[in-house]
């Protein structure tokens, strides 16, 4: 089955605790991001990667690093979390047409629901 | 700057009724837009997707007409079902690459 899994799907975790959360795609999608979703603000991009060892920031990427050292993961990490990343987060990759551009939209992952205390 | 947004936060419809979920853009520039079912506890799903180059697409039970003069997007549920409730989001491209900028949500409820 085509998806994309995320692990854990629950953590709570102390501030300052460095904590990962993974991604693994079996899509074979070059486009991998992380979101978060936090009430009234929505999806919120935190992450992408176009490909191998080609990362970048989305909107609010404080606080967060990536990796992208195999095509099909994409982990998320938190160095020193804090309480203000308690949020939901997704994972979510997508195939990169010729075209330049989006032509599938995103597939994404079940959620990784964080709680910093 | 550039957003999506949606023009009511909470739709409650009856059984079998007709649902009309709406969305509007500020992105002139966006050329392709999706909508997403998200169920309590789970991920955003693909529902269906159109080109700016389409004024109107039709799936399996739902239809997304798209108005690029007012910048305009609408997600049509025909015949609502009890599991159609969700939280319904709309999606666009900006300015062309593969980053999604997303509408902050309708919660649809389909009361028996």
């Amino acid at each position: 089955e085509a998806q994309v899994t995320q692990n854990p799907r629950y953590l709570i975790t102390v501030t300052g605790k460095k904590l990962t959360v993974t991604c693994s795609q079996n899509m074979n999608h070059e486009y991998m991001s992380w979101y978060r979703q936090d009430p009234g603000l929505g999806l919120r991009q935190i992450y992408y990667s176009m490909n191998v060892e080609v990362t970048d920031k989305g909107d609010v990427p404080e606080g967060y690093k990536v990796s992208r050292k195999e095509k099909r993961n994409f982990p998320l990490i938190l160095e020193s979390p804090s309480p203000n990343q308690t949020s939901l987060y997704f994972c979510a990759s997508s195939f990169m047409s010729q075209m330049g551009a989006q032509q599938k939209g995103y597939t994404f992952g079940s959620g990784t629901r964080l709680t910093v205390v | 700057g550039e957003s999506v947004g949606l023009h009511l936060p909470t739709l409650s419809v009856q059984e079998g009724d007709n649902s009309i979920i709406n969305c509007a853009y500020s992105n002139s520039a966006s050329d392709y837009f999706i909508w997403y079912k998200q169920e309590s506890g789970k991920g955003p799903q693909f529902i269906i997707d159109i080109r700016s180059n389409m004024d109107k697409r039709q799936g399996q039970r739902v239809t997304v007409l798209l108005n690029k003069t007012v910048k305009h997007l609408s997600l049509q549920i025909a015949a609502t079902q009890p599991g159609d409730s969700a939280v319904y989001f709309c999606a666009e491209n900006r300015n062309s690459g593969y980053a999604l900028n997303f509408g902050k949500g309708t919660s649809l409820l389909v009361t028996p």
